[in-house]
């Protein structure tokens, strides 16, 4: 079985520029969620999806941004990028939250670095 | 206070032996509490999840939970040199989602 996949591995930007990460979660996943892994910050949770639909929000400014698409895979949308923006970008999935707690797999991340 | 704790590192114990990892949480409405390893330069790998007081065991693994004490632990027994990873301890409660990590706790085995 396929575990998250994630893309593009590494990803260099300027500051100002826009990234686009990619995520496809494990089959039969439908929540989604986004963490930032930077140094020295530990691993912060970004956003959650499930059904197509944001359902939580982490501690982060409007221009974290993302989508889920119908067949669950999911885009993290970042604006306007800061220095501190650099981090391990790791996305996860889990079966439907709904039916209790569901643990969480994670793909090898997306490494994003600010110029 | 973090929501998350776990104890301070690094640890190093010798091949073998038995590790012991420890965790406490802030939030009482915590539900669910699982324990990630995390090889340098790599993604977090779920090692062990438990949902209710006591002991879960699985392999040379076993995650002990107190919710009464807000306290979570993972003891690796027979430890060896593929063990050494940071351990990180994340708790959860169902209606947010949202993993909340500790700041992980170094563990190395030496021969």
């Amino acid at each position: 079985e396929a575990g998250v996949t994630q893309s593009p591995t590494h990803l260099i930007k300027t500051r100002g520029q826009q990234a686009t990460l990619r995520c496809s979660p494990i089959s039969g996943h439908t929540s989604v969620y986004w963490y930032q892994q930077a140094l020295g910050l530990g691993l912060q949770f970004l956003l959650w999806y499930d059904e197509g639909e944001e359902r939580n929000r982490g501690n982060f400014p409007p221009r974290f941004s993302g989508r889920q698409f119908p067949n669950y895979s999911s885009e993290l949308n970042v604006n306007a990028l800061e220095l501190e923006d650099s981090a391990l970008y790791l996305c996860a999935s889990s079966l439907e939250i709904g039916t209790g707690n569901q643990p969480q797999h994670f793909g090898d991340g997306t490494r994003l670095s600010i110029l | 206070q973090k929501e998350v704790e776990q104890n301070s590192g690094p640890l190093s114990v010798p091949e073998g032996a038995i590790a012991s990892l420890n965790c406490t949480y802030s939030d009482r409405g915590s539900q669910s509490f699982f324990w990630y390893r995390q090889y340098s330069g790599k993604s977090p790998e779920l090692i062990m999840f438990i949902y209710s007081n006591g002991d879960k065991e699985d392999g040379r693994f076993t995650a002990q939970l107190n919710k009464a004490s807000q306290y979570v632990s993972l003891l690796i027994r027979d430890s060896q040199p593929s063990d050494s990873a940071t351990y990180l301890c994340a708790v959860s409660i169902t209606s947010y989602g949202k993993l909340t990590f500790g700041q992980g706790t170094i563990l190395t085995v030496h021969p």
